[in-house]
């Protein structure tokens, strides 16, 4: 079956635009994660959906970020008045559940962002 | 707070020799730890995991990896590396207890295989 995507796979963007990145998540899974990847900070979580609700945004980075999900299935992370630093391979991943289940989360391919 | 450290930024070892990537965590619940491994320009996969049930557990691709709590280290192991076994390698924690299932990375270990 299909995988998890992401769109775009690149973005090249002026600094100061806003950005949208979009996952589509594998069907039937409820938990959904966006993490970002980047030289100086490794790969660290963004902010945690189960079904259209976020409970955990601790790891957004300013107020900058914000990201929805609705119909329990597809999310978009927004990034508004980009900065360089924002430059950063931005994944995504779902499961069957999320909390204390030990559910594989399968990771898309991620969105290379790049802020000019 | 919960975290991982990889010992070792990069390994190198040669075809058909044993592999160990270093993994020590800090929780202060009962962890899940997970190893995921990322191929050039490919996603992640997950390699394995450990969730509380047995301490040494089988992987995919001949991989394993030992949970040892008096250590708090969980290294990751294969008697033979493959070629194909070349990629970056990241230990990971989920925490319990009010955990929403965020995966907590290493800095990751690349692994370099030669012929």
């Amino acid at each position: 079956g299909a995988g998890v995507s992401q769109s775009p796979s690149n973005k090249v963007t002026e600094k100061g635009k806003d950005v949208e990145l979009r996952c589509d998540p594998i069907s039937g899974h409820t938990a959904l994660y966006w993490y970002r990847q980047s030289l100086g900070q490794g790969l660290e979580f963004l902010i945690y959906f189960q079904g259209n609700s976020a409970p955990d945004k601790s790891g957004l980075p300013s107020d900058r970020f914000s990201a929805e999900r609705t119909g329990g299935s597809v999310s978009t992370l927004t990034i508004q008045r980009t900065q360089q630093e924002d430059s950063a391979v931005y994944l995504c991943a779902s499961s069957l559940d999320g909390g204390d289940s030990p559910y594989e989360q399968y990771f898309g391919p991620g969105t290379r962002l790049t802020v000019t | 707070a919960q975290s991982v450290t990889q010992l070792d930024s990069h390994v190198s070892v040669s075809e058909g020799t044993p592999v160990l990537l270093r993994c020590n965590y800090s929780s202060s619940y009962s962890p899940s730890l997970f190893w995921y491994v990322q191929h050039p320009n490919k996603g992640l996969q997950l390699l394995l995991k450990y969730t509380s049930a047995a301490t040494l557990v089988k992987g995919i691709n001949g991989f394993e990896a030992e949970f040892k709590k008096s250590e708090t280290s969980f290294h990751l192991t294969k008697p033979s590396a493959h070629m194909s076994d070349a990629a970056e390698y990241f230990c990971v924690v989920t925490p319990h207890s009010g955990n929403t299932g965020k995966l907590i990375f290493g800095q990751g270990t690349t692994l370099q295989v030669k012929p």
